[in-house]
């Protein structure tokens, strides 16, 4: 049990364009979900902390405008690149919790590498 | 916030070799998970252990909440325990949010 899915696994676009990135928890419900993400050789930063029904919480430095995360039901979450740049190339991974606001195990998605050209 | 550091940052082993990977952390912990992130990125679970011992097959791990550190060992290594391996805590401060250790890239030589 509590399996995370992420779509697409790898994805290729343009400089400017947007990209949507899909977290599903396939067999429990996710109150809240996590997104972070991972450069090469580097550890995992979290970026925001979403809720089902609430508007996401995003950690320092992250650009809520450029990163807008949805999370509308409670086997979903999406993260949407906006306005894709270079730099915004990286590994961008999901979790997902059971509980709402308290200790819980989190369980991650697969992953999704976004190149951005 | 919390800081945490995981040593060795790097371990080569021969195959069937034991090892101990080590996480230090500089707060009081509500959970501390160890990962193992895979060659094609999946974060694994392996424990969620804020305190105690806990044994999984080869695989074990303690953590000692009142010196603020956790150990996982790995007995008997094989090639398919190659990869990193990340300590994760939250401190109790910031709701559910982990912070991870920079991690353990472990290489298990045939």
């Amino acid at each position: 049990g509590a399996v995370v899915s992420q779509h697409p696994s790898r994805v290729i676009c343009k400089s400017g364009t947007s990209v949507k990135i899909e977290c599903r928890s396939l067999d429990f419900q996710a109150t809240t979900m996590f997104w972070y993400r991972q450069f090469p050789k580097q550890s995992l930063m979290l970026m925001a902390t979403s809720n089902e029904g609430s508007k996401a919480t995003y950690e320092q430095g992250v650009e809520k405008d450029k990163f807008l995360i949805n999370h509308a039901s409670l086997t979903l979450s999406t993260l949407t690149v906006t306005s894709a740049h270079p730099e915004d190339s990286s590994f961008y991974i999901c979790s997902a919790s059971k509980i709402r606001g308290a200790t819980d195990t989190q369980y991650f998605g697969p992953g999704t590498r976004l190149t951005v050209l | 916030g919390i800081q945490v550091e995981q040593s060795p940052p790097d371990l080569i082993l021969q195959e069937g070799a034991n090892s101990t990977l080590r996480c230090n952390f500089s707060d009081s912990v509500n959970n501390l998970q160890w990962f193992h992130q895979n060659p094609w990125g999946q974060l694994i679970n392996l424990f969620y252990i804020p305190s105690g011992t806990k044994q999984n097959g080869r695989l074990s791990a303690t953590t000692v909440a009142t010196e603020r550190y956790s150990l996982l060992y790995i007995s008997s290594s094989q090639t398919t325990d190659s990869g990193v391996y990340f300590c994760a805590v939250e401190d109790g401060t910031s709701g559910s949010r982990l912070t991870f250790g920079e991690g353990t890239q472990l290489t298990v030589n045939p």
